[in-house]
């Protein structure tokens, strides 16, 4: 079965500091890895998604994650915190001929201006 | 163009009553998911449909839940005799094709609140 685990229910960064989430999968088979961002009252957004190819992902609002088979990693990452940046995050692995999404239990971040 | 719509936004039931709840997908999308959210916690699998059809039923917690898809477009998800730990958002998402690569579009979900 997979699973995801995300460090950290909470973190909270400066403004223009660096955001670091960090997501450890478990999977019997090679992952599809997402991270999703879910605004106060909006719905799940995707940020950025590994499926094959390039380890280094790059994602909308200038987030990044790499896919670090050798740890079963995938943080997110983003040089310079905004604070709209804040919100919950959450990790997803996926198979590739299953089609659930299995989420983490979500990391709440604060930017602090 | 339009995403994954829902309804309603927030649903308000006493315990032991029945409540359908709603989502239309993206036009054109084949699949669609049914994901429950409850406090504190990342979103789970309910179902899945592909067309008309569900695929994969595996998170569907017990005999009340049900959903359906019979012109495979909007589903409905059903909960017969509600309990208090049903409370929870409901998500419906829907994506392109079948295969774990497809990105799959939430819509904003549905409050229900078992009293």
């Amino acid at each position: 079965a997979q699973s995801v685990t995300q460090l950290g229910s909470h973190v909270s960064v400066s403004e223009g500091a660096l955001v670091l989430l960090r997501c450890n999968y478990s999977s019997s088979v090679p992952p599809y890895l997402f991270w999703y961002v879910q605004y106060p009252n909006q719905g799940l957004q995707l940020l950025l998604k590994y499926t094959t190819g390039a380890t280094l992902v790059k994602g909308i609002n200038g987030f990044e994650a790499e896919f670090k088979k050798s740890e079963t990693s995938f943080h997110l990452t983003k040089p310079s915190a905004h604070m709209s940046d804040a919100a919950e995050y959450f990790c997803a692995v996926s198979k590739e001929y299953g089609n659930k999404l299995v989420f983490g239990a979500g990391t709440i971040l604060r930017v602090k201006s | 163009g339009a995403g994954v719509s829902q309804t309603p936004s927030n649903k308000v039931t006493e315990k032991g009553k029945y409540v359908e709840l709603r989502c239309d997908p993206i036009s054109g999308h084949t699949a669609l998911y049914w994901y429950r959210q409850s406090l504190g916690q990342g979103p789970e699998f309910l179902i899945y449909f592909q067309g008309t059809g569900a695929a994969d039923d595996s998170g569907l917690p017990n005999d009340r839940f049900f959903a359906v898809r019979p012109e495979g477009s909007v589903s409905t998800l059903k909960i017969q005799r509600t309990e208090r730990g049903d409370s929870a958002v409901y998500l419906c998402a829907s994506s392109q094709g079948q295969g774990g690569r497809n990105e799959q579009f939430f819509g904003p979900g549905t409050r229900l609140t078992v009293l």
